[in-house]
């Protein structure tokens, strides 16, 4: 079982702070790496898929990184807002799709 | 809107029942998978299917099976269940790549007394 681990746990910012938090997975055999949102009592939701080194993307306030050769990525939420309580989870693909590992998620709470 | 739909989203069964967890996908995805989730644990794979007719063990397959008849179905049995299975099973599809993403279903929480 590959080690994908996600950073901090979880965490509690002030409505309108800036956050970021932090998945880290193997340097070799990369394929692919997901960004998911889990709110309670919802579905995970996909929110980026990545592929190349250097990788950025953007999805309204939330943008997310990759570095592949060091094995790390960024997800990135500004003026956080209360809405965006939720756990957010990564996916590490590695060698194809059948090889997928999550990591634990890092549980976001935004103070109004 | 696409769907991954579970059939339910409570259950109770007793110790040594066989159970069906059900997932239907509206997609026409070819990968479907099954995990489940605890806390602590983040989700762990079961078992996954990249066709129909097809399935492979994923990272915990102990004590289950999956069936896939269809390219739109994929169902998880526990042949006999035990009260370390309860927990919340999630049923998932994507494209075969994966590079999609995947689309989650609202999950099942089972308990097993």
């Amino acid at each position: 079982i590959l080690n994908v681990e996600q950073s901090p746990q979880s965490l509690h910012v002030q409505e309108g702070d800036s956050t970021n938090f932090t998945c880290s997975f193997p340097s070799s055999n990369f394929y692919a790496l997901h960004w998911y949102r889990w709110e309670t009592a919802k579905s995970p939701e996909a929110l980026f898929v990545m592929t190349l080194n250097g990788d950025e993307k953007k999805k309204g306030r939330i943008s997310a990184t990759l570095n592949t050769k060091e094995g790390y990525s960024y997800l990135y939420i500004k003026g956080s807002q209360p809405e965006d309580s939720a756990t957010y989870l990564c996916a590490f693909l590695s060698g194809g799709y059948q090889k997928v590992t999550f990591g634990t998620g890092t549980k976001l709470q935004v103070i109004p | 809107d696409v769907k991954v739909t579970q059939s339910s989203r409570y259950l109770v069964k007793r110790t040594g029942e066989k159970v069906f967890l059900e997932c239907v996908q509206d997609m026409d995805h070819e990968n479907m998978f099954w995990y489940r989730q605890d806390p602590g644990l983040g989700l762990r794979l079961i078992y996954f299917s990249y066709d129909v007719k097809m399935k492979e063990k994923g990272d915990i397959p102990e004590g289950y099976s999956v069936s896939r008849e269809k390219k739109e179905r994929f169902s998880l049995i526990l042949e006999s269940a035990s009260t370390n299975q309860t927990s919340m099973y999630l049923c998932a599809s994507s494209w075969r790549t994966g590079l999609g993403g995947y689309t989650f279903g609202s999950g099942t929480r089972l308990t097993v007394v």
